[in-house]
């Protein structure tokens, strides 16, 4: 059962049109992030948020843009779609366990963004 | 910046049988987390397993463990009894304690056999 729910599951779109994905999460966690990923491939960190207000760009260079006004909503957006922005794009949250270690991310399902 | 390195894009295995997934990193920190993380095909990403750097004994959940070799930088999967459930893409990741950031290494595609 997931507890980070990410929208559209799929989207087909054409070029030059805005877009954002969006995802939520319920359990309060402060880190969220954004990674995308190539069939087969590996993710590559985007944008990250470390909490309200706070936003910073990943290690892959990436013309979207993210916002984190709620703790709970991490949306991202394209202005301008194009091809090759064709990916599976993976929203996660992480957060300290209760006895103070980092516990591993819970990913959503991800949405498969296609531009045409 | 850390590296994680998956030398087997892919593996297959009998079901009931035991197989080993291969993870390298590279790091200059001394206290990080090590994480493998499942893919089953078009379906969510999972957290099978976690090992603290700091921590010598190896990480065990029910039939996954991990063999943990913090001077060699290794951090290896061990999936024992293999069920058919078990085909998925599995990464390996490592997370520093600061950033919190992980970072994923190619993943090594399993595929149980019947």
């Amino acid at each position: 059962e997931a507890d980070i729910y990410q929208t559209p599951r799929y989207l087909v779109i054409g070029t030059g049109k805005k877009i954002t994905l969006e995802c939520s999460q319920t359990m309060g966690h402060d880190k969220m992030y954004w990674y995308q990923q190539d069939p087969g491939m590996e993710l590559h960190l985007i944008h990250y948020s470390y909490g309200v207000n706070s936003t910073e760009k990943g290690d892959l260079s990436s013309e979207s843009t993210v916002s984190r006004i709620r703790t709970e909503h991490f949306p991202l957006t394209l202005e301008s779609a194009r091809p090759s922005h064709t990916s599976q794009y993976l929203c996660a949250s992480s957060e300290p366990s209760s006895q103070g270690y980092l516990d591993g991310y819970t990913f959503g399902s991800g949405t498969r963004l296609t531009v045409v | 910046a850390q590296t994680v390195t998956q030398s087997q894009p892919e593996m297959s295995v009998q079901e009931a049988e035991t197989v080993t997934l291969s993870c390298t990193y590279d790091t200059s920190e001394n206290n990080y987390y090590l994480f493998w993380y499942k893919q089953p095909p078009s379906r969510q990403m999972i957290l099978v397993i976690r090992q603290e750097a700091y921590k010598q004994q190896n990480a065990t959940e029910n039939r996954f463990s991990v063999n943990f070799q913090k001077a060699a930088k290794s951090f290896s999967l061990k999936i024992s009894d293999s069920q058919l459930g078990d085909t998925a893409m599995y990464f390996c990741a490592f997370m520093n304690t600061n950033a919190g950031k992980s970072t994923f290494g190619d993943g090594t595609t399993l595929t149980v056999k019947p």
